[in-house]
This record gives structure tokens, sequence and C-alpha cells, in this order.
């Protein structure tokens, strides 16, 4: 089945810092890569995706980049500020799967005013 | 808010005993997933229903079951509840099976004494 690998497991940066989180993923036909943002006791939320026939996307602060060749995305989080806090997950997710989404193990990420 | 509601909050339980965890997806979204998140097993696939039927299952228990009613909510059944099932249990929903966009709830915490 399909492995996600993600890095690094936490992530200190100080506010107006970029902060960088990377993800492999291991099924070739996964074609689907969802980033979630989860906050202490809530559910994860879903923030921004790529799809495997996009190289890049961005929304506002937030962009992810994937490399279906070497098949690694990332999430790229610019200007980060303190409420950006939080675990994010990386996904994927494709046909072998049947479309469930498969994590990986999260990265605390903790934004220092 | 996601749109996805999830009952109870919070279930404190015995070892031995058969709870029920109960979902309601998105207005709209037919397809309904549960997900387990634990400390050491990091979020996983448990099962997929859609428009009343299973699609798809993951790392599911013989202990846990599931069904999604006409109504499209769904109810995750967990018998025999040993102390490794404390965990908490996510559902999400999307509007079809094969449409990736997953919507979670707040989840459900169960404890298991």
């Amino acid at each position: 089945g399909e492995n996600v690998e993600q890095h690094p497991s936490t992530l200190s940066v100080q506010e107006g810092d970029s902060a960088v989180i990377k993800c492999t993923y291991s099924d070739s036909a996964s074609n689907y890569f969802p980033w979630y943002k989860q906050e202490l006791g809530k559910g994860p939320q879903l923030i921004i995706d790529i799809r495997s026939n996009v190289g890049e996307k961005k929304d506002q602060r937030i962009a992810v980049t994937l490399n279906k060749t070497a098949k690694h995305f990332s999430l790229h989080i610019t200007e980060t500020q303190p409420e950006d806090s939080a675990v994010y997950f990386c996904a994927a997710s494709g046909p072998n799967s049947g479309y469930a989404l498969n994590f990986g193990k999260g990265t605390s990420l903790l934004v220092t005013p | 808010d996601s749109g996805v509601t999830q009952t109870p909050k919070h279930l404190i339980t015995a070892t031995g005993q058969r709870v029920t965890l109960r979902c309601s997806p998105r207005s709209g979204d037919l397809s309904v997933y549960w997900y387990q998140q634990s400390l050491d097993q990091g979020l996983q696939f448990l099962i997929q229903y859609y428009n009343g039927e299973e699609r798809a299952k993951g790392n599911i228990l013989e202990r846990f079951s599931a069904q999604q009613f006409p109504d499209l909510h769904s109810e995750l059944n967990l018998s025999s509840l040993e102390l490794g099932d404390s965990a908490l249990y996510f559902c999400a929903s999307s509007v079809a099976p094969d449409s990736y966009e997953q919507y979670f709830g707040p989840g459900t915490r169960l404890t298991v004494t």
C-alpha cells in the first residue's frame, strides 16, 4: 500500500520567517496530495491540495509544490504568524487506495513571536 | 466549521464493552470515511461508505464495524474494547467516493479504562 513519510516531525520558526514541510510517497498511482492543519482538540482542516497534473499551487501565504518524478511534495508557509502554530499533516490518495487518505506522521509547527 | 458533525465528543468506557460513534456528513456529501488517530499509529483510514454501501476498507479490526443509513449518517461500532482502542475517531465526508476533497468532523475521543 501507499507509504507517506513526512519531515521534520517538529519545526520551530520565528514570526515572519518561512516554514517548509516535506513529504514523500511510494505509490506512483497516487494523484491527489492534500495538506491538513490540526489545532489542539479539533479535527484536521483542509488548507491546500494539489493534483498530479499540477506542479505548484498557491493560496495567499501557503503554497504546495509537487515533484511526481521524485515522488515528493512540500508545503511552504511564508510570513508565519503565531496562529499558524499547529500540527500539519500531508496525505496522498489515488485509485489504489480507494481514494482514502494515507497520512504522514505530522509536523508540529511552533511560531514564536 | 467543516459541516461534519460527530457525537459524542468524549466517551469513557471499560474494557470488553461496546460503543457506537455517530457521524453526519456535510449537506450534499454522499461518501463517509472513518479514521483513527492515535499517538503511535498516527491517522489511519478505517473504512469508507458511499450512498449506504461499503466502498473501501483500511486497517479496520474485525471487532469494528460500520454502516451508513438512508439519511446518509454513519455509525462506527466498536466492540470487545481493549485499552489499545483508546484514540480519537474522526469521520470525514466527500461529495462522491472518487472526489478527492475530504472534510473532517471534530472527532470523538474514546478512552477505554
